[in-house]
């Protein structure tokens, strides 16, 4: 089945130890997206891709960077983990001019000790 | 102010019964709605698509005031698989912008 793939599921970083996470889609969609969520709150987008045209949020610190080397893969790299940066991390594709139709990935929990 | 605010609850519920959602939308320039489903810890999923006035799918209607800047869901006959968090999303395509709102909890009982 076509879908969006996050690795790993969960994933456990040291305070300042950087981590990578990873997103695969065999929807061929062009718009990639990656969220934050925390508990009880909505998800908060901090970048996303329109092909290959990088959209960096405002408001996303510079901690956080992301990587789409080809239309079916994005890296989302947190360069030195603070303990606010614990969330559920979640990759979504769209087809481009159907934003809004998100198709989410399963997401990766990220815990920092 | 938020630019897309919801009630957070819990709404609970009984089995069979009606219940309705609010959200409620800051941008002017939003052109489409989404109602999302978000299980406990797990991805969000599309619910439901609202471009003009509303939509109807089954047990769930949505509707779009844009006079108010608001959008409702509408679900009738509530079932226990019911029990979710349900995320607003409004889209502004000029800005390839997707807000969600923190989502409203329901938990449907017997």
């Amino acid at each position: 089945d076509a879908m969006v793939i996050q690795n790993p599921r969960y994933q456990v970083t040291q305070f300042g130890k950087p981590v990578t996470l990873s997103c695969s889609q065999t929807l061929n969609h062009n718009v990639m997206y990656w969220y934050q969520q925390k508990s009880s709150q909505a998800p908060k987008l901090l970048f996303h891709y329109y092909d290959k045209d990088f959209n960096n949020e405002a408001d996303t610190p510079d901690n956080f960077q992301s990587r789409r080397p080809n239309t079916s893969f994005c890296f989302l790299d947190i360069r030195s983990p603070g303990l606010g940066d614990a969330a559920m991390y979640l990759c979504a594709t769209s087809r481009g001019g159907q934003g809004g139709n998100l198709f989410f990935g399963s997401g990766t929990q990220l815990s920092v000790l | 102010r938020k630019e897309v605010e919801q009630d957070p609850g819990p709404f609970n519920v009984p089995e069979g019964a009606t219940v309705a959602f609010n959200c409620t939308y800051s941008n002017s320039a939003s052109q489409s709605f989404f109602w999302y489903r978000q299980d406990c810890r797990k991805e969000p999923k599309l619910l439901m698509s609202v471009y003009s006035s509303g939509n109807e799918d089954g047990r769930f209607t949505a509707q779009l005031n844009r006079a108010s800047q608001y959008i409702s869901l509408l679900i009738r006959d509530s079932k226990l698989s019911d029990s979710a968090t349900y995320l607003c999303v409004a889209y502004t395509g000029t800005a390839s912008k997707l807000t969600f709102g923190t989502g409203t909890r329901l938990q449907v009982t017997l």
